[in-house]
């Protein structure tokens, strides 16, 4: 079936570093993919999201790009900040195939140091 | 804009207790999902449904059934509650299988 693997955490940082956070799919149809961010306490916030191959999702300065060849979305972000410390979490939903529940990946947890 | 509601949004319950989930999707919105995301885990998809039909099953326990309404909320019953049953439930909602738009979940703790 279709899987998500993302790195593993956690992941620690100082403030302003360059963060990559790596995420491959297998999918048996055309995914959708997205990064959906998990804030101490709280709940599911969608990201950003790509629908097809070399599309770029960005959002508050992070950015992904669909990778078909390579099967990957890795999420990046040039500058990190404090409030960045979340969990993130890569998953895909085969829209089209009408498979429309969402796969999730283990989750990533990101700590940023002041 | 109008988000998905979850009720309650914290839930206490003993072992071998009854738990009902209220899920209420944005309006319009003709599906529904439900997900179960144990402490440290990645949420899994429980079930789905669409114009009040179920439309798909993922890992849900027996002891669990939902349904939705005509008003197009659901509700998640869970039945002989576990201790391994404690995590947040989310709720998302979406129309015609486009983006799920995810509610703030209900956190219930099986003592």
């Amino acid at each position: 079936g279709d899987s998500v693997t993302q790195m593993e955490g956690p992941v620690t940082l100082s403030e302003e570093a360059f963060l990559t956070i790596n995420c491959t799919y297998t999918a048996t149809g055309y995914p959708s993919l997205f990064w959906y961010v998990q804030y101490p306490g709280e709940g599911l916030q969608l990201l950003l999201k790509a629908t097809k191959a070399d599309d770029k999702g960005s959002n508050k300065g992070f950015e992904a790009t669909y990778r078909k060849e390579t099967t990957s979305f890795h999420l990046e972000k040039g500058s990190v900040q404090v409030s960045d410390s979340a969990v993130y979490f890569c998953a895909l939903s085969d829209l089209l195939g009408r498979d429309d529940k969402i796969i999730f990946g283990k989750g990533t947890r990101l700590h940023i140091l002041p | 804009a109008a988000g998905v509601i979850q009720s309650p949004r914290h839930l206490i319950k003993e072992k071998r207790e009854t738990a009902t989930l209220k899920c209420y999707p944005i309006p319009r919105h003709d599906t529904v999902y439900w997900y179960q995301q144990g402490p440290g885990q990645d949420p899994q998809f429980l079930i789905s449904f669409y114009e009040k039909m179920q439309s798909d099953k993922g890992s849900i326990p027996d002891r669990f059934s939902a349904q939705q309404f005509s008003d197009y909320h659901s509700e998640l019953n869970m039945s002989s509650l576990e201790l391994g049953d404690s995590a947040l439930y989310f709720c998302a909602s979406s129309l015609d299988s486009n983006e799920q738009f995810f509610g703030p979940g209900t956190r219930l703790t099986v003592l």
